[in-house]
């Protein structure tokens, strides 16, 4: 099975332009998540979702949103991006709110 | 919030020996402490995890430990061997912040042969 799968694998944006980064997940898992990766930080959760048609805040959501219109897709949106959104985005999925989350290849962004 | 501590930033160790991250957090209703390896341009993987209940498991070469009362875990890696370098990632999450993980900043482990 393909797991998660994220696109793009990178790109290289303008500042002030909109941009979706996909994830999209075949393991009917009910909870998906979004994180930012950044040199010294570390992982940290951008917005989650338990279950479709929910979503939640993270702990660094400003300037991105999220939908969950199915269980298997979780887009994340800058609409308007800024040099400080310049990292790698990680999609993680999970079965169980404890369980095991599985995390996709990551999408290097750069905004320029 | 949750907020999970990880020592040291980076670890060298020589093929063999032994290595031991460690992560302190504060949120006393934490109940879940996965610890995931990221290699070099993938994304994270779980290797171990560990739940409020249990003290200690071990899978192989890797074990986990866990003291609830001084709110802290950590990561043990016996028989180190060169593929075990990578940059590992303790984390802990409750339901309080809907599961999601906090993560530590990461160790980077080098393992020379």
């Amino acid at each position: 099975t393909a797991g998660i799968t994220q696109a793009p694998t990178s790109q290289i944006l303008a500042a002030g332009r909109s941009m979706t980064l996909r994830c999209t997940q075949d393991m009917r898992h009910n909870a998906m998540y979004w994180y930012r990766q950044d040199l010294g930080l570390g992982l940290r959760l951008i917005h989650y979702s338990n279950t479709a048609g929910t979503t939640g805040k993270g702990e660094v959501p400003d300037g991105y949103s999220v939908s969950r219109a199915n269980t298997d897709d979780f887009p994340l949106t800058l609409a308007s991006a800024v040099p400080s959104q310049t990292s790698v985005y990680f999609c993680a999925s999970s079965d169980r709110g404890r369980s095991e989350q599985f995390f996709g290849p990551g999408t290097r962004l750069t905004v320029l | 919030g949750e907020n999970v501590e990880q020592h040291p930033s980076t670890l060298s160790v020589q093929e063999g020996d032994s290595a031991v991250i460690k992560c302190t957090y504060s949120d006393s209703a934490s109940n879940y402490f996965p610890w995931y390896k990221q290699e070099l341009g993938k994304g994270p993987q779980l290797i171990i995890d560990i739940r409020s209940n249990v003290g200690e498991k071990k899978d192989q070469r890797i074990a986990v430990t866990l003291n609830k009362t001084a709110k802290h875990f950590s990561l043990h890696i016996t028989e180190t061997q060169p593929e075990d370098s990578a940059v590992y990632f303790c984390a802990a999450t409750s339901s309080n912040s809907g599961y999601a993980l906090n993560f530590g900043k990461g160790t980077s482990l080098l393992v020379t042969p």
